[in-house]
């Protein structure tokens, strides 16, 4: 298994301005993923982290609006920028380990609302 | 396409048993999760199924049909701690996860 520490939990930010959201696991993982989960629905995949490349971005999500690090293999980070009310969501981290049938563990979650 | 349809909502009572449906339509399968989420929290894993029939851990079931592109988790005995979103997930031959909407379960006393 693996335990996931996501911060901050939640954050109020006004709009324009650029928030880092950071995911520390205990062990090292190949697959880091970003989420957004808005009100009521279900996941969306931001991007794939990937340790020492670009990440992968799903349709709909760019670098520039959504800028991903991942230096090593226990660290990411997820950047929310220029952000307006619309990007007000929660915003999770996942990892899977080695194997077909691991499930995806999940960091906390961190609740950001724009104003 | 890709789809993965659940229920929306559904309400069931204390001590009862509740089954909620998933069906998917993917690009591969390489298996099927079921995940809790209780509002405001990160989703937790229930189950797992990638073979046809039934897995069965404690007071919850999961059922996978490939075939019939068709999964359900059965909840018995259950209890107001149950209330709770449950989200079926399949993950595709390039190993990504796509996730239904989620079914939101109320029990009622």
């Amino acid at each position: 298994s693996a335990v996931i520490s996501q911060k901050p939990s939640r954050d109020i930010c006004q709009r324009g301005t650029s928030l880092t959201i950071q995911c520390q696991v205990d062990s090292q993982v190949t697959m880091m993923f970003w989420y957004r989960q808005q009100p009521g629905q279900s996941l969306t995949l931001i991007a794939t982290a990937n340790q020492g490349s670009e990440a992968t971005y799903e349709s709909g999500f760019v670098i520039d609006k959504f800028p991903i690090s991942r230096p090593n293999l226990t660290f990411s980070t997820l950047t929310v920028s220029n952000m307006s009310p619309e990007d007000s969501s929660i915003y999770l981290c996942s990892v899977e380990m080695a194997g077909v049938n691991t499930e995806a563990f999940f960091g906390q979650g961190t609740r950001l609302t724009v104003v | 396409g890709q789809n993965i349809d659940q229920p929306t909502e559904m309400t069931a009572t204390e001590g009862a048993i509740v089954q909620i449906n998933c069906t998917y339509q993917t690009s591969g399968f390489n298996g099927l999760f079921w995940y809790q989420q209780h509002a405001g929290e990160a989703p937790t894993f229930l189950s797992y199924n990638v073979l046809d029939g039934l897995e069965e851990k404690g007071r919850f079931s999961s059922f996978l049909s490939r075939s019939k592109g068709y999964s359900y988790l059965l909840l018995k005995e259950l209890q107001m701690k149950d209330s709770a979103s449950y989200l079926c997930a399949v993950r595709k031959s390039n190993y990504q996860l796509i996730w239904g909407a989620g079914t939101k379960l109320i029990i009622k006393p």
